[in-house]
């Protein structure tokens, strides 16, 4: 099956510990983003990449981290530095097929933080 | 400052109704725009992409586009109980990319309620 997929699908984080969320996609897409998304509100974005080993900073950066070493993989580390960092997150993926690119999403990971 | 506005509802509609999606955006230079819905603890799906001024079909679904007045919608037509969900519009807004649509600024949603 192709598509993306997110682990786990929940989280639980204690104060001042940092976590990774996994994000694998097997559509040969060379983009890649996380989004976060809280109660009532619409998805934000914090980091994204367009090519391997290279990524941006998104409206909402700081506290997390990311990494592409790999196409298919787009971890986000959320640090102790993220304040509030209970949300549901949202990785997501696209061709960049310049005004028609399209993001797909993956299931989600929902992280609470004890 | 770029935004997407929608009304967050809720938007009540019968079933067999038309529901009818609206949302306004504010940078001019928006190219790209896409309708997401969303169920409760779900993922966002991709329901439409419109790109061209006018209307565009799929199904029960119509999206139009009036980029004069900044402003999409979304209409659902022959509304059924599994059309409940939160409907997000998102807005590309970065011109001239080479790449895609990697800025994508969402609204908050719409939550609409289909009535048996």
């Amino acid at each position: 099956d192709g598509g993306i997929t997110q682990s786990p699908k929940y989280l639980f984080r204690k104060e001042g510990q940092n976590v990774t969320l996994s994000c694998e996609q097997n559509l040969n897409h060379d983009a890649m983003y996380w989004y976060r998304q809280d109660p009532g509100q619409g998805l934000r974005l914090i980091y994204y990449s367009q090519i391997v080993n290279d990524f941006q900073k998104g409206d909402i950066a700081e506290g997390y981290s990311v990494s592409r070493e790999k196409k298919e993989s787009f971890p986000l580390t959320v640090t102790s530095a993220q304040k509030n960092p209970t949300a549901f997150y949202l990785c997501a993926s696209s061709s960049q097929r310049g005004v028609t690119d399209t993001q797909y999403f993956g299931p989600g990971t929902r992280l609470t933080v004890l | 400052q770029k935004e997407v506005e929608q009304n967050s509802g809720p938007l009540s509609v019968p079933e067999g109704a038309i529901a009818s999606l609206n949302c306004t955006y504010s940078d001019r230079v928006s190219q790209s725009f896409f309708w997401y819905r969303q169920y409760s603890g779900k993922s966002p799906e991709l329901i439409m992409s419109i790109y061209s001024n006018g209307d565009k079909e799929d199904g029960r679904f119509t999206a139009q586009l009036n980029k004069a007045s900044q402003y999409v919608s979304l209409l659902i037509r022959d509304s059924q109980p599994s059309d409940s969900a939160t409907y997000l519009c998102a807005v590309n807004n970065e011109k001239g990319s080479n790449f895609g649509n990697e800025k994508l600024t969402f609204g908050t949603g719409t939550r609409l309620t289909i009535i048996p």
